[in-house]
């Protein structure tokens, strides 16, 4: 079975610099779906970006950005000029393609980003 | 607006009773999902749904039921045979073969 592992358990960024979130997970499949999602403390899970496994560019989306290592399996979130409202904890997912009755997403534990003022 | 809806957002129950969580939306969704959130844990799935009077188990079915008469809602009944019913519960949906799942606000239940 596929799993998603997020190895920073808590992080913390200064107001304005750049935080990496690290993700690793498990497959044998060669065309799945990255995630990450964001759960402020209103817990609310938002998407945040999402990188299919056949693109080789990096997914961006305004501050946010991936690092995504197919062959290492990894797949880091960038926050650049983070926020207070980037407070959150961030969640990796990993989808494989959808059959039509079928359904296989998984999620890390999670990581729990702090922004100090 | 379009969303997702979960009620309520706080939920008490007696241990022993049955209690129903709600989750309606407006997307045209025909994928709809459950998952039980626990501190310290990522996302599990209970049960999905791809569409209307269909639904499959997931990773942790058991203690748990659900419906799917309409397209717009999937309810969730946590069972008294759920041996640890306290936690939060999320509901999503998707397009059929949709990459990403969006998800309501969550349903905090606390049994006692």
């Amino acid at each position: 079975a596929q799993t998603v592992t997020q190895s920073q358990p808590e992080m913390s960024v200064q107001e304005a610099e750049t935080v990496t979130l690290s993700c690793t997970y498990d497959t044998s499949e060669s065309d799945y779906y990255l995630f990450w999602y964001k759960q402020p403390p209103s817990r609310q899970m938002i998407l945040v970006i999402r990188q299919e496994a056949y693109k080789q560019q990096n997914a961006t989306e305004n501050r946010f950005s991936v690092n995504f290592q197919k062959a290492a399996k990894s797949f880091s979130l960038k926050i650049s000029d983070s926020q207070l409202g980037d407070a959150a904890m961030y969640f990796c997912a990993y989808r494989t393609p959808i059959p039509y009755n079928n359904n296989d997403m998984r999620f890390g534990a999670g990581t729990r980003l702090t922004v100090k003022p | 607006d379009g969303g997702i809806t979960q009620s309520p957002k706080y939920l008490f129950r007696k241990e022993g009773q049955n209690v129903t969580l709600s989750c309606e939306q407006n997307l045209n969704h025909d994928a709809m999902y459950w998952y039980r959130q626990d501190p310290g844990q990522g996302l599990r799935l209970i049960y999905y749904s791809q569409i209307v009077n269909d639904f499959q188990k997931g990773d942790i079915a058991e203690g748990y039921s659900v419906s799917r008469e309409k397209k717009e809602s999937f309810p969730l009944t946590v069972t008294s045979a759920q041996k640890n019913p306290t936690a939060f519960y999320l509901c999503a949906s998707s397009i059929p073969g949709g990459i990403a799942q969006y998800f309501g606000p969550g349903t905090r239940l606390t049994v006692t």
